[in-house]
This record gives C-alpha cells, sequence and structure tokens, in this order.
C-alpha cells in the first residue's frame, strides 16, 4: 500500500519560531509538492521539488522554504513562522512521465501559529 | 496558467437522490488530466475519479460518473444513488502531464462541501 506520511498531524508554534514540516513517501516518486489549503481557497502549491537538492516556486512560496536531500524526504520550512501561516498544509508525491497519473496526499499538517 | 473554479461552496442532496458538482478550468494544453478529490473529515485526499483529456468517453467509476466537455472547459461529477458516506469536501483538479518542466503540479479548484440528509 503506498504511503505519504506527514510527521505531525497538528502542531502549534509561536510567532518567530522556525517551523519544520516533514513529509516521507515510499514508492521512489521523483515529484513531490507542497501545498496550503484554506477555506474558500481550496489547495495553492507553496513548493515542489523533482529531483533530489531541486526545487522550483509554485504560486504562493512567499515566506516558505524546503529541502529534499534525499529522494523519499521533502521539508517545507517556515523560516520565521507567523499567524497568516496558520493552516493545513498537505503533501503531495507523484512519479514522472506519461503514466503517472495519480498524485498521492499525506494526512495533512494543521499548523497554528499565535 | 492555469486555473480550476468551483462556483459551488456548498451542496446538499438527500440520501439515494442524485447530485452533480460543478467544475471549470482554463487552459491552453491540449493534453492533461482532470480529477475528483474527495475529503472526508478525516482529511485524507481520496480519488474518486480521473479523466484524461484526449480520451472522449467520460469516466464512471460504480456511482460516480462525470460529464467532461472539452471545448467548453467543464468537467462536472455527478454522484447517484448517494450516500452518508458520501459526505466530505469535494475538489475539482487540473493536473499536467507528469514529464516535461511542469513536473506533474495539481491545480485546484475552491472545493464544493457535499452534505447529504438521511
Amino acid at each position: 500500500d503506498v504511503k505519504v506520511t506527514q510527521s505531525s498531524r497538528y502542531l502549534v508554534k509561536r510567532t518567530g519560531e522556525k517551523v519544520f514540516l516533514e513529509c516521507v513517501q515510499d514508492m521512489d516518486h521523483e515529484n513531490m509538492f507542497w501545498y496550503r489549503q484554506d477555506p474558500g481557497l481550496g489547495l495553492r502549491l507553496i513548493y515542489f521539488s523533482y529531483d533530489v537538492k531541486m526545487k522550483e516556486k509554485g504560486d504562493i512560496p512567499e515566506g516558505y522554504s524546503v529541502s529534499r536531500e534525499k529522494k523519499e524526504r521533502f521539508s517545507l520550512i517556515l523560516e520565521s513562522a507567523s499567524t497568516n501561516q496558520t493552516s493545513m498544509y498537505l503533501c503531495a508525491s507523484r512519479n514522472s512521465g506519461q503514466g503517472a497519473r495519480l498524485a498521492f496526499f499525506g494526512q495533512g499538517t494543521r499548523l497554528t501559529v499565535v | 496558467a492555469q486555473t480550476v473554479t468551483q462556483s459551488q461552496p456548498e451542496m446538499s442532496v438527500q440520501e439515494a437522490e442524485t447530485v452533480t458538482l460543478s467544475c471549470t478550468y482554463d487552459t491552453s494544453e491540449s493534453d492533461y488530466y482532470l480529477f475528483w478529490y474527495k475529503q472526508p473529515p478525516s482529511r485524507q485526499m481520496i480519488l474518486v475519479i480521473r479523466q484524461e483529456a484526449y480520451k472522449q468517453q467520460n469516466a464512471t467509476e460504480n456511482r460516480f460518473s462525470v460529464n467532461f466537455q472539452k471545448a467548453a472547459k467543464s468537467f462536472s461529477l455527478k454522484i447517484s444513488d448517494s450516500q452518508l458516506g458520501d459526505a466530505a469536501m469535494y475538489f475539482c483538479a487540473y493536473g499536467t502531464y507528469a514529464g516535461g518542466t511542469s513536473y506533474g503540479k495539481l491545480t485546484f479548484g475552491q472545493g464544493t462541501i457535499l452534505t447529504v440528509h438521511p
């Protein structure tokens, strides 16, 4: 059974803290994604990675960075957390090539910044 | 850039009835995928159904079917014989082919909350 695992389901952090959200997939997928989910806005792409150490900005990268040192792990970093980063964060992975129809998602991390 | 629009923030249906969720999208590409995902309170995104743009035949999965109108850029989801377990947030998503420079990004709509009344 394929799996994308996010390290925390719930997280509470203080303003100004550095926050790490971790995501691990066991499917040997090349592509990994971080989305943010907010009511009325759907899921918006923050960053994605298509290979180890490679990354691309998504639609809303401001205030975030990412790290991909190993193929199976993709980390989202909030350098200095702010209250407007309170949200649900979803990680996804997907293989490459035209046969790769499906994306697989983690269970989400609900982050609250106080 | 691609955009996906779900114009129905909320929908409701009686158990055993049929409901249709709307989705429109905008793209200049000719080859792509379209998806409907379900997100129950557990937050796990579950793939409901997918459609490849080059296929003219509408996809079906048991009680779920789509009406794919490529020229109109419309992709609606029909749920027949609705069940209480269908209650969830539903997202329409556009997916590029996973090769090339897009790397298989998904663009999501705003979501539609579906309530099923017993």
